[in-house]
C-alpha cells in the first residue's frame, strides 16, 4: 500500500503570510495528488486534484506543485478563512490520505 | 438540500454491524464512483472502498473481510455494512463522489456520521 507522510504537522503563521506544506507519497503516484481543506465540524473540502489543477472555485491563492513522490501545496498570502487542516490524498492506487497539517495563528 | 445526504445508528457495541446509507440528490448518481470515508478521532483519514453505479466494488485491504459497499440505483443511494465492529470503529464516517479516471479524488462529501462503538 501507498504511503503519505505530511510536513509539518503543524504550522504556525500570520495573515498575509505565504504558507507551503509539504506531501511525501512512500513510491512514485506521478501526478495524482489532491489537496483538501478541512475546518472543526466540516467534511473536507477538494481545492486542487492532479497536484496542480484548482477546483472551481478555490482562491487562486492556492496553488499545488509536484510529481513522483514530492508535492507541495501553497498558500501565497494566507487569509484568516484559510486556517484549517490540510490533507493530501493519494489516487494513483486507490486512495490513501496524509495525516494532515494544521495551519494555526 | 444537500446533494449528499447520510444516515445510520450511531451507537454500537462491539461485535454489532455498522450500517450506514448515503443518498444522492444532485442528480449526479449515474457515471461516477462513490466511497465511503472514516476520520478518526484526531485527524486521520481513512478509505473504506467504493462503489461505481452499476455496483463495482474495491475496498481497502485492511477492511474488505468485514466491509460490503451495496448500491440501489432504484434509489440513488449507496449504502455500508461493516462487521464485527470493534472500539477501533469509532470513527466520523461520510459518503463521497469520486471524480476523475483510474484512480477518484472526492469532489462532493455527506456531512458524516459519527459512529461510536462501546465495549
Amino acid at each position: 500500500d501507498i504511503q503519505m507522510t505530511q510536513s509539518p504537522s503543524t504550522l504556525s503563521a500570520s495573515v498575509g503570510d505565504k504558507v507551503t506544506i509539504t506531501c511525501r507519497a512512500s513510491q512514485s503516484i506521478s501526478g495524482w495528488l489532491a489537496w483538501y481543506q478541512q475546518k472543526p465540524g466540516e467534511a473536507p473540502k477538494l481545492l486542487i486534484y492532479q497536484a496542480s489543477t484548482l477546483e472551481s472555485g478555490v482562491p487562486s491563492r492556492f496553488s499545488g506543485s509536484g510529481s513522483g513522490t514530492e508535492f507541495t501545496l501553497t498558500i501565497s498570502c494566507l487569509q484568516p478563512d484559510d486556517f484549517a487542516t490540510y490533507y493530501c490524498q493519494q489516487y494513483n492506487t486507490y486512495s490513501t490520505f496524509g495525516p494532515g497539517t494544521k495551519v494555526e495563528v | 438540500q444537500a446533494p449528499l445526504q447520510q444516515w445510520g445508528a450511531g451507537l454500537l457495541k462491539s461485535s454489532e454491524t455498522l450500517s450506514l446509507t448515503c443518498a444522492v440528490y444532485d442528480g449526479s448518481f449515474s457515471g461516477y464512483y462513490w466511497s465511503w470515508i472514516r476520520q478518526f478521532p484526531g485527524r486521520g483519514l481513512e478509505w473504506i472502498g467504493e462503489i461505481s453505479q452499476s455496483g463495482d466494488t474495491n475496498y481497502n485491504s485492511f477492511l474488505t473481510s468485514r466491509v460490503t459497499i451495496s448500491t440501489d440505483k432504484s434509489k440513488n443511494q449507496f449504502s455500508l455494512r461493516l462487521n464485527s465492529v470493534t472500539a477501533a470503529d469509532t470513527a466520523v464516517y461520510y459518503c463521497a463522489r469520486g471524480r476523475g479516471g483510474d484512480g477518484y479524488f472526492f469532489d462532493l462529501w455527506g456531512r458524516g456520521s459519527l459512529v461510536t462503538v462501546s465495549s
